[in-house]
């Protein structure tokens, strides 16, 4: 399957804080790239979705001004957790999808997740 | 909108045996995908296998096959030959297609799988 990092792996920071956390499509160029956050023992859930060159299109229910999403490259998407709270505490797993050609089209391929810890 | 139900929580199978997980969904589209991820300790997501709506014959990888009831919207995983590296949450995901933007997975709550020596 497809590459994708995601870097940092974990992070603890402050409650009040914010947290940049990157995801990289290293084997093909993703105009499209989504945002996914699991709780322990949960499924994903879908926040957002990341369009390169454009705005993100989030999910009922997510702060956009909380969870700032940009897709600056065809590579890379970072999602920014602004004035982070204990309560945002969760895996954070990105994934992309896979292009037309690639053999496996309309199949999303997953990062490592970013797991993190508002003190 | 659409769902995915996943009714066993966690289910268990002895090394060599066969196990089968149910999934279910529920989407008034035609045309879809349907995925199994593994979730492994580590929680990277991997693919274990995908089906495309309109295709009938069910998917298979090595020791990994569905059974793909289209009318009864079902989408069941049978794993043979089970292996202590099997064990995992199994999630069951739904994707309208469509590529791009629209092509948002819906995953189900998740089977957690034992495998027994």
């Amino acid at each position: 399957g497809a590459v994708v990092s995601q870097h940092p792996s974990r992070v603890i920071c402050k409650s009040g804080t914010s947290v940049k956390i990157e995801c990289r499509s290293l084997d093909f160029q993703a105009t499209t790239m989504f945002w996914y956050r699991q709780f322990p023992k949960q499924s994903l859930m879908l926040m957002a979705t990341s369009n390169e060159g454009s705005k993100a299109t989030y999910e009922q229910g997510v702060e956009k001004d909380k969870f700032l999403i940009n897709h600056a490259s065809l590579t890379l998407s970072t999602l920014t957790v602004t004035s982070a709270h204990p309560e945002d505490s969760s895996f954070y797993i990105c994934s992309v999808e896979a292009p037309a050609g690639w053999g496996t089209r309309e199949t999303q391929y997953f990062g490592p997740g970013t797991r993190l810890l508002v003190l | 909108a659409q769902t995915v139900t996943q009714s066993q929580p966690e289910m268990s199978v002895q090394e060599a045996e066969t196990v089968t997980l149910s999934c279910t969904y529920d989407t008034s589209e035609s045309d879809y995908y349907l995925f199994w991820y593994k979730q492994p300790p580590s929680r990277q997501m991997i693919l274990v296998i995908r089906q495309e709506a309109y295709k009938q014959q069910n998917a298979t990888e090595n020791r990994f096959s569905v059974n793909f009831q289209k009318a009864a919207k079902s989408f069941s995983l049978k794993i043979s030959d089970s292996q202590l590296g099997d064990a995992a949450m199994y999630f069951c995901a739904y994707s309208p297609g469509g590529g791009g933007a629209t092509n948002k997975l819906i995953f189900g709550t998740g089977t957690l799988l034992a495998v027994q020596p």
